[in-house]
């Protein structure tokens, strides 16, 4: 079956630029999560959804950062205002409960 | 604040040696993850560990879980170059639906 995927696999933006990250999780996973890894670092978390409500967003770093979730669908992670900070590779993961969190490939932020 | 801690973040093995991992937590948990992840790969599910006691083995690894003393470790018996990888554990506090906290995990190289 399909696995958790990602798109873009790669981004260069403006710094300043808006950018938008897609995750679709695996079919019937009511658990998403996005992280944050940048280079040669673990990962940060970001924020957690359940269905489509996120009782857990205490990772998300400012508030030029959002996430939304449709149903138990797609995942947005929205960036504004990009700064060189931001540049990482962005992980999603979607999982059920008491299973452990499948990850996509990935997107590879760089803002220039 | 759940805090995940891995030691070591470095190790250096030969092959045919055996070797330990430790993950320590600081909140009750009773779902602990160990992932593998490849360099500029994501991250791919080893073991699921879901009880006090809980022991889990494929291959040369073997992941164990003390909810009690809030620790797992990962052994590595009669290491191989192939398991040259940097290795995460993972924590969902609580027994209910939450998000995963990694630690910064341990990156091990093995030589000839």
């Amino acid at each position: 079956g399909a696995g958790v995927s990602q798109s873009p696999s790669n981004k260069v933006t403006e710094k300043g630029k808006d950018v938008e990250l897609r995750c679709d999780p695996i079919s019937g996973h009511t658990a998403l999560y996005w992280y944050r890894q940048r280079l040669g670092q673990g990962l940060e978390f970001l924020i957690y959804f359940q269905g489509n409500s996120a009782p857990d967003k205490s990772g998300l770093p400012s508030d030029r950062f959002s996430a939304e979730r449709t149903g138990e669908s797609v995942s947005t992670l929205t960036i504004q205002r990009t700064q060189q900070e931001d540049s990482a590779v962005y992980l999603c993961a979607s999982g059920k409960l008491n299973t452990e969190a499948f990850f996509g490939q990935g997107t590879r932020l760089t803002v220039v | 604040e759940l805090k995940v801690e891995q030691n070591p973040l470095f190790l250096s093995m030969q092959e045919g040696k055996n070797y330990t991992i430790y993950c320590n937590y600081s909140t009750t948990s009773d779902r602990l993850y160990w992932y593998r992840q490849d360099p500029g790969k994501s991250l791919e599910s080893l073991f699921v560990l879901l009880s006090n006691g809980a022991v889990k083995q494929e291959g040369r690894l073997m992941a164990s879980l003390d909810t009690k003393a809030r620790l797992s470790t990962l052994h590595i018996t009669a290491a191989v170059h192939d398991l040259s990888a940097t290795y995460f554990c993972a924590v969902a506090p609580g027994s209910s639906a939450s998000k995963i906290i990694f630690g910064s995990g341990t990156r091990l190289s093995i030589r000839p």
